[in-house]
């Protein structure tokens, strides 16, 4: 069957280290990979896009990697800070005709001080 | 929540009612979504829309219905056949192009509560 899984214990981490969060998945071959935000009784919100030509994105303090081959993403925060508590959710796009993403369960990121 | 907005944020039905989610976008994007959100579970998808007057169903449109009348709405009626339908609902918008990832934005969500 086709899976995505992440983590479903909460990583918790000290203010400063970078944090690592891993999306595998089985039996997809998506097209690009997204990462969103949550925050507690709000809707996600869009953070990076990675394609499945490219290994690395990065943006400010935020990296993705891609590897098709282990069917693995990783999504890394730098120096990260207690604002940055909240769940991460990984979404592949499958292309076939339609524009449909395939969420994670998502893992809840706590950086405390 | 960019220009998605969803009301009410609260909603609680009473068994075999049927209940109306309101969600409007004003960011001019062709596509819609619903999703469905429950403790320790991805987001599943209910239905989706590409285009005024067209919708598909998702992986869990039973008990579901919507309707498309203009670009900017995509309401979701929680119908008194859904068994299960307390959750958190999400309404999601995307721009369609050709060969364009597609980035939904999300708004802010409707908390259903079944009495």
């Amino acid at each position: 069957s086709q899976k995505i899984e992440q983590n479903s214990e909460a990583l918790n981490i000290q203010e400063g280290k970078t944090a690592t969060l891993t999306c595998n998945y089985t039996n997809y071959s998506p097209a690009y990979l997204q990462w969103y935000r949550q925050d507690p009784g709000r809707g996600p919100v869009f953070l990076l896009l990675i394609r499945e030509n490219e290994k690395e994105k990065r943006k400010e303090r935020l990296k993705v990697t891609f590897d098709t081959t282990l069917k693995q993403s990783l999504f890394h925060i730098t120096a990260s800070q207690p604002a940055d508590s909240a769940t991460y959710l990984c979404a592949l796009s499958i292309s076939g005709g339609y524009n449909k993403l395939i969420f994670g369960a998502g893992t809840r990121l706590a950086v405390h001080p | 929540d960019g220009g998605i907005t969803q009301s009410p944020k609260y909603l609680f039905r009473k068994e075999g009612q049927n209940v109306t989610l309101s969600c409007e976008q004003n960011l001019n994007h062709d596509a819609m979504y619903w999703y469905r959100q429950d403790p320790g579970q991805g987001l599943r998808l209910i239905y989706y829309s590409q285009i005024v007057n067209d919708f598909q169903k998702g992986d869990i449109a039973e008990g579901y219905s919507v309707s498309r009348e203009k670009k900017e709405s995509f309401p979701l009626t929680v119908t008194s056949a859904q068994k299960n339908p307390t959750a958190f609902y999400l309404c999601a918008s995307a721009y369609m192009g050709l060969g364009v990832p597609d980035t939904q934005y999300f708004g802010p969500g409707t908390r259903l509560t079944v009495l």
